[in-house]
């Protein structure tokens, strides 16, 4: 299996823009999470989905981010309008439901936000 | 709502040498699980060790232990004949059992930074 894959990598954008990251979980896992790293606040739960259904999305910081995921291979993350305090890398990861051996984590996406 | 603490915001150790991580948590569950995460520069989060807190048996991954102490709510990692690429950032985490009626997310710690002297 090729892991949990994010893609972009790396993404530069003006304040204002629209923004979408994209995540393709592990095949099979069926729990989806959306983590936000910065130095300040260190590793923030976003959203998580169970069965392509958001259970918890009070990590959410405010209107101006979306996520979805339209079925079991694939999910974004949208922020509309864009702020440099968005600037942070976003994790993508995936789960088992019942099964502890942890999360699989993509290898994220350094959003920076001028 | 569970937290995590890692005391220690940065730590060195000289190659070979052994090393031990802290972490401490809160909660009132009973039964749960707890994670050591490695973030090397590359910025990967890789799974380094699990433990069920049901498990009295502390759980051991070659070079890496963990000691567990459930009353002291303590969940501290030793890294033995430490090498180069050990340095990273390492991340303890807790999970609740999965229970669809409530939230069953990882609960992060805030890193502690590990840089291993040649």
């Amino acid at each position: 299996d090729a892991g949990v894959i994010q893609s972009p990598r790396h993404e530069v954008t003006e304040m204002g823009q629209e923004v979408t990251l994209r995540c393709k979980p592990i095949s099979g896992h069926n729990s989806l999470f959306w983590y936000r790293q910065t130095m300040m606040r260190g590793l923030e739960l976003l959203i998580y989905f169970n069965n392509n259904v958001p259970i918890d999305d009070s990590g959410m910081p405010e209107d101006r981010f979306s996520a979805k995921m339209p079925n079991a291979s694939f999910s974004t993350l949208k922020i509309q309008p864009s702020e440099p305090r968005d600037s942070a890398v976003y994790f993508c990861a995936s789960s088992l439901e019942g099964a502890y051996y942890g999360y699989t984590f993509g290898s994220g996406t350094r959003l920076t936000v001028v | 709502a569970q937290t995590v603490t890692q005391s220690q915001p940065e730590m060195s150790v000289q190659e070979a040498e052994t090393v031990t991580l802290s972490c401490t948590y809160d909660t009132s569950e009973n039964n749960y699980y707890l994670f050591w995460y490695k973030q090397p520069p590359s910025r990967q989060m890789i799974l380094v060790i699990r433990q069920e807190a049901y498990k009295q048996q502390n759980a051991t991954e070659n070079r890496f232990s963990v000691n567990f102490q459930k009353a002291a709510k303590s969940f501290s990692l030793k890294i033995s004949d430490s090498q180069l690429g050990d340095t990273a950032m390492y991340f303890c985490a807790f999970m609740k059992p999965w229970d669809s009626y409530n939230n069953n997310d990882m609960r992060f710690g805030a890193g502690t930074r590990l840089t291993v002297k040649p």
